[in-house]
């Protein structure tokens, strides 16, 4: 079935450094979700991402679509305490019928 | 308007009883999501509903764990004969449909601890 993988599982930065996490899927995918979750919280959306090599900017935040539809990335510049969490993206696969969200990827930011 | 809200938000029980779980969508969303997070992992699909039928129930760990969804609207998540291992958060979500282009709002969860 189709499989959703994030790299890295874990990432400590200084505050003010960059940070980027990689969403990779074994299948081609329709769309793409980002989803953040704070400590203590629930998933929230973030933004979503459907045409083929699509960027999409919000604030510090950029978000990727890969040409080929089975890659994403996030890259946050210059990060703030405020972006700890954890990070899923969900990727979309019309055959399957349904969403798979990665394992995620875990942001500890140290002021 | 309101989100979408789970009750209980805590639940601890002994090993061996049945639990109940509950998701109340939001209004007018067609598709509910049930998920399970363990401590520090991420999201474990477990089954999704839309309306009231529910096309993909592969993510159920065990034939303990069934799930029900009327009017539309609220769901039911059961555990039956409750293990140590099924304690996790268990998270709800909805979107106005099941289709490429809708994101999930998920609820606050519900925590599950059995002893």
């Amino acid at each position: 079935g189709q499989q959703v993988m994030q790299i890295p599982q874990y990432q400590h930065v200084q505050e003010g450094e960059d940070f980027t996490t990689y969403c990779n899927s074994s299948t081609t995918l329709s769309n793409i979700q980002w989803y953040k979750q704070r400590p203590g919280g629930h998933p929230v959306f973030l933004i979503q991402l459907v045409k083929s090599g699509e960027v999409k900017k919000q604030k510090r935040l950029t978000f990727q679509f890969g040409e080929a539809k089975k890659n994403s990335s996030l890259h946050i510049t210059a990060t703030q305490t405020t972006d700890v969490g954890t990070y899923f993206c969900a990727g979309w696969n019309t055959n399957a019928g349904k969403s798979t969200f990665g394992d995620g990827t875990t942001l500890t930011v140290k002021p | 308007g309101a989100g979408v809200s789970q009750s209980p938000s805590n639940k601890v029980t002994e090993k061996g009883k049945d639990v109940e779980l509950r998701c109340d969508p939001i209004s007018g969303h067609t598709a509910l999501y049930w998920y399970r997070q363990r401590l520090g992992q991420g999201l474990e699909f477990l089954i999704y509903f839309q309306g009231n039928s529910a096309p993909d129930k592969s993510g159920l760990p065990s034939d303990r764990f069934s799930a029900e969804r009327t009017g539309e609207s609220v769901s039911t998540l059961t555990i039956q004969r409750t293990q140590q291992e099924d304690s996790a958060v268990y998270l709800c979500a909805s979107s106005e449909g099941q289709g490429v282009i809708y994101e999930q709002y998920f609820g606050p969860g519900t925590r599950l601890t059995v002893t």
